[in-house]
């Protein structure tokens, strides 16, 4: 038979440009938000957290913003480079057992 | 320090087979957890663990069974493999805080 996926949401750069991955949560009791790249074959791999006090954070070349009022959250990545081509998953975190809510994740291409 | 590491980083098992996915850290992290990743989805949780001799349930853990009897290792045992197992394997850790850390994943197929 025919196997159907889920097919994740596709951001597409040219090289050099700004990137905006978006981002919605569903918890507004979330006092954690993480951002993570995976690379093709390879393990999620931490870029960059924000805490619910906060509204941005910045990194090298990354920028993180929390909107809680909308439950909404970007990532940021200036000058888009090919080493950016991955994908990025966004999760939350609520309560006291460490247990990570994780995005369906969107797919960065970066074009040359 | 090596980090979390997983082993094997690819296996074929037939229906029915039983086997252990390894996971073990060096980091001293407290928190450990298994997630599966398959094509198209989010990363879901099968079971995790809070310390040693603790382990819970996650989101989809019939099927699997895990044991933590060090701080470092963190095994992941299939009991009778099912093509629906089919899938790449995840271990990651954390310390007191947040930020999880993964390790390089198991590949598995299940015929």
């Amino acid at each position: 038979g025919e196997s159907v996926g889920l097919h994740l949401p596709t951001l597409s750069v040219q090289e050099g440009d700004n990137s905006i991955i978006n981002c919605a949560y569903s918890n507004s009791a979330s006092d954690y938000f993480i951002w993570y790249k995976q690379e093709s074959g390879k393990g999620p791999q931490f870029i960059i957290d924000i805490r619910s006090n906060m509204d941005k954070r910045q990194g090298q070349r990354v920028t993180v913003l929390l909107n809680k009022t909308v439950k909404h959250l970007s990532l940021q990545i200036a000058a888009t480079q090919p080493g950016d081509s991955a994908v990025y998953f966004c999760a939350e975190h609520a309560g006291n057992n460490r247990k990570l809510i994780w995005g369906l994740g969107t797919s960065l291409a970066v074009n040359p | 320090n090596a980090g979390v590491t997983q082993t094997p980083k690819f296996q074929v098992l037939k229906t029915g087979q039983s086997m252990t996915l390894q996971c073990a850290q060096d980091m001293n992290h407290e928190y450990m957890s298994w997630y599966r990743q398959d094509p198209g989805m989010g990363l879901r949780l099968i079971h995790y663990s809070v310390g040693a001799g603790i382990t819970d349930q996650g989101e989809v853990p019939n099927g699997y069974n895990v044991s933590r009897s060090t701080t470092e290792d963190f095994p992941l045992r299939l009991l009778s493999a099912a093509p629906s197992q089919t899938s790449v394997y995840f271990c990651a850790s954390s310390s007191s805080g947040n930020t999880q850390y993964f390790g390089p994943g198991t590949r598995l197929t299940v015929l």
